[in-house]
């Protein structure tokens, strides 16, 4: 079955540390791979996606994912989080039409000052 | 840029009564969508539209209606509320390509008590 995982329902981060959040998926082919970003109250945000090509992508606001074939994964990193990192984080997979994107049940990001 | 509006924003209802979430996007997608986002499920679609006059259902579409008369304006009837549709509901739209960037309203939070 198809199906993705976030592994993580919350992290804490303290502010100017790294951060990895992580997505495992089920997919019979090579899937398109998604990150958006949910602010509080906000509707969602595309971060970055992987359609081919180059395993690791970089998207808006220091964010990059790479993409690992043989883990089925496709974690989002970045370097050093700021306080307005603070959010929800959800993946999502699909290889056909967007109406069927899979999503994962999102990790929530919380930022210690 | 206006993008996707959805309202209104919060609504309380009483079980049985039925009302109408009004979508509508400024960029000539031709796909639109409705999700529902209840706290660790992730994102569930519940009908989408592929064009005007097209529309399918999704994943939970059951109490729920929609139409599409034109590109732009995409309503969701909830036909007789119940307190399991309490929720907060999402509207995308897309592009037709597949892994095109999905872009979503701010929400529109529903209490059904």
């Amino acid at each position: 079955a198809q199906s993705v995982t976030q592994p993580d329902i919350h992290i804490t981060v303290s502010e100017g540390a790294s951060l990895e959040l992580r997505c495992n998926y089920s997919y019979g082919a090579t899937p398109y791979l998604f990150w958006y970003v949910q602010s509080p109250g906000q509707g969602l945000q595309l971060l970055l996606k992987y359609f081919s090509g180059d395993t690791l992508v970089q998207g808006i606001k220091g964010f990059e994912a790479e993409f690992k074939r043989s883990q089925s994964s496709f974690n989002l990193r970045k370097p050093s989080v700021h306080w307005s990192d603070a959010a929800e984080y959800f993946c999502a997979v699909g290889g056909g039409s967007n109406y069927q994107l899979i999503w994962g049940a999102g990790t929530k990001l919380i930022i210690k000052p | 840029n206006a993008g996707v509006t959805q309202t209104p924003k919060f609504q309380v209802l009483k079980t049985g009564q039925s009302m109408t979430l009004q979508c509508a996007q400024d960029m000539n997608h031709e796909y639109m969508s409705w999700y529902r986002q209840d706290p660790g499920m992730g994102l569930r679609l519940i009908h989408y539209s592929v064009g005007a006059g097209i529309t399918d259902q999704g994943e939970v579409p059951n109490g729920y209606n929609v139409s599409r008369s034109t590109t732009e304006d995409f309503p969701l009837r909830l036909l007789s509320a119940a307190p399991s549709q309490t929720s907060v509901y999402f509207c995308a739209s897309s592009p037709a390509d597949p892994g095109n960037t999905i872009y979503f309203g701010e929400g529109s939070w529903l209490t059904v008590v």
